[in-house]
């Protein structure tokens, strides 16, 4: 079946503790991202990566810090995480990153709550 | 920069009634325009995409919408809404430029239908 799959899907953790958020797709899809939702805001988008080795900041990257050595991975690390990023994180892949007939596929989604 | 705006931030409507919720987007170049739609506690699903041809496109569960270029507006209607609609809406745009491929969000809409 092909998916997106985020790890953890919930997790609760202390402001300063290292922590990665794992996201693996088995549709050997060339482009993927990650988004944080937050009420009133919708989904704005963390980083994305076009292909292996090459990933770029989107709207709000501070923060976050990701890699892309593996084309199914893309895991989202937060080095140092506070309360402000306490948020819903969705990962997400599409076949390329050419906006044209791509649709995009998300993962079921991180509940991230930083204490 | 592109940017998404959706008018409704919430929809209270009754089963039975008509839907129509507003998407207008400010980017000029070839438009490919999706809505998703997030039910209470799940993840993102594609819910219909407009590429290019028809601007009328419809989508699953009876969704469709219309892609009206001098409006910039791609609205989503469905002539009887279930109970089973309640969920958060989304319109997205995706926008190539400078190398990079991003997907911006609309705000969203709760559409709320009571029984």
């Amino acid at each position: 079946e092909a998916q997106v799959t985020q790890n953890p899907r919930y997790l609760i953790t202390v402001t300063g503790k290292k922590l990665t958020v794992t996201c693996s797709q088995n549709m050997n899809h060339e482009y993927m991202s990650w988004y944080r939702q937050d009420p009133g805001l919708g989904l704005r988008q963390i980083y994305y990566s076009m292909n292996v080795e090459v990933t770029d900041k989107g709207d709000v990257p501070e923060g976050y810090k990701v890699s892309r050595k593996e084309k199914r991975n893309f895991p989202l690390i937060l080095e140092s995480p506070s309360p402000n990023q306490t948020s819903l994180y969705f990962c997400a892949s599409s076949p390329s990153g050419s906006p044209s007939g791509n649709t995009i596929y998300f993962g079921e989604g991180s509940w991230l709550t930083v204490v | 920069a592109q940017s998404v705006s959706q008018h409704n931030h919430h929809v209270i409507l009754s089963e039975a009634a008509s839907l129509e919720l507003g998407c207008n987007y400010s980017y000029g170049g070839t438009v490919n325009l999706f809505w998703y739609v997030q039910y209470p506690g799940q993840h993102l699903q594609l819910l219909l995409k407009y590429f290019s041809g028809d601007p009328l496109v419809k989508g699953i569960k009876g969704f469709e919408a219309e892609f009206i270029k001098s409006k910039f507006s791609f609205n989503l209607r469905k002539p009887s809404v279930q109970w089973s609609d309640t969920a958060e809406y989304f319109c997205a745009v995706p926008y190539s430029g400078a190398g990079s491929y991003q997907l911006t969000f609309g705000k969203g809409t709760k559409l709320s239908v009571i029984p």
